[in-house]
């Protein structure tokens, strides 16, 4: 299976500043057509996860141009800018390469 | 769209339990689907996949013991627990194949 591998945030993160998240995956998700198949997610306190991004940087239908994923290969970030109260919850990344689908263990944003 | 799952509860070990997914504003014969689970307090896993063609793949913790399934003329989506562990309690979601869309969620506490 693909372990994938997220790096922790220097919470709490000042309002209107940036903060960037890292995924490692234990293996190339760049797929023989291509592209690069890593979804980010963002689950708010009490709610079910919301697509960000997919193959790695394509912005999901209604997502803030304040988000936006970069990579390649093994290694991924997803970039917040401008950060807002809003933005407050966990964040995972996934894997949808190759099956069995797997997800990071989160990284939790605070805001200050 | 729209997701609804139904059918959580508290069961005790070795019991069985079958959850429901109801799926509007899509054709859902056309699409997979999915169901996920997150423990209390912890992250996300994937458990098993339907294809729109009724194919399957289980994550190794549940083969065997989950059964995924769907009912076209109903819009439903299906998971039959059997043999439930106390590490199954969990938020189960349903999702799209892409996974842009997700359901509330429906709690399964297995307990004695």
């Amino acid at each position: 299976d693909i372990v994938m591998t997220q790096g922790a945030l220097p919470n709490p993160v000042p309002s209107g500043e940036s903060a960037s998240i890292t995924c490692r995956s234990s293996k190339s998700l760049v797929y023989k057509d291509g592209k690069t198949y890593l979804n980010w997610f963002l689950q708010r306190p009490g709610q079910s996860p919301q697509l960000l991004t997919y193959w790695t940087s394509t912005r999901a239908s209604g997502v803030s141009e304040r988000f936006s994923g970069s990579g390649s290969g093994t290694y991924f970030t997803l970039k917040i800018s401008r950060v807002r109260a809003e933005d407050a919850g966990v964040y995972y990344c996934q894997q949808v390469r190759e099956y069995p689908w797997t997800f990071g263990g989160g990284t939790k944003l605070e805001l200050k | 769209v729209q997701l609804v799952e139904s059918g959580g509860g508290l069961v005790q070990p070795g019991k069985s339990l079958k959850l429901s997914c109801s799926a509007s504003g899509f054709t859902f014969s056309s699409y997979g689907m999915h169901w996920i689970r997150q423990a209390p307090g912890k992250g996300l896993d994937w458990v098993a996949y339907i294809s729109s063609s009724s194919g399957t793949v289980y994550a190794d913790a549940v083969k065997g013991r989950f059964t995924i399934s769907r009912d076209n003329a109903k819009n439903t989506l299906y998971l039959q627990l059997n043999s439930l562990k106390s590490e199954d309690t969990a938020i189960y979601y349903c999702a799209t194949n892409s996974f842009a869309y997700w359901g509330q969620g429906t709690l399964v506490t297995v307990s004695s």
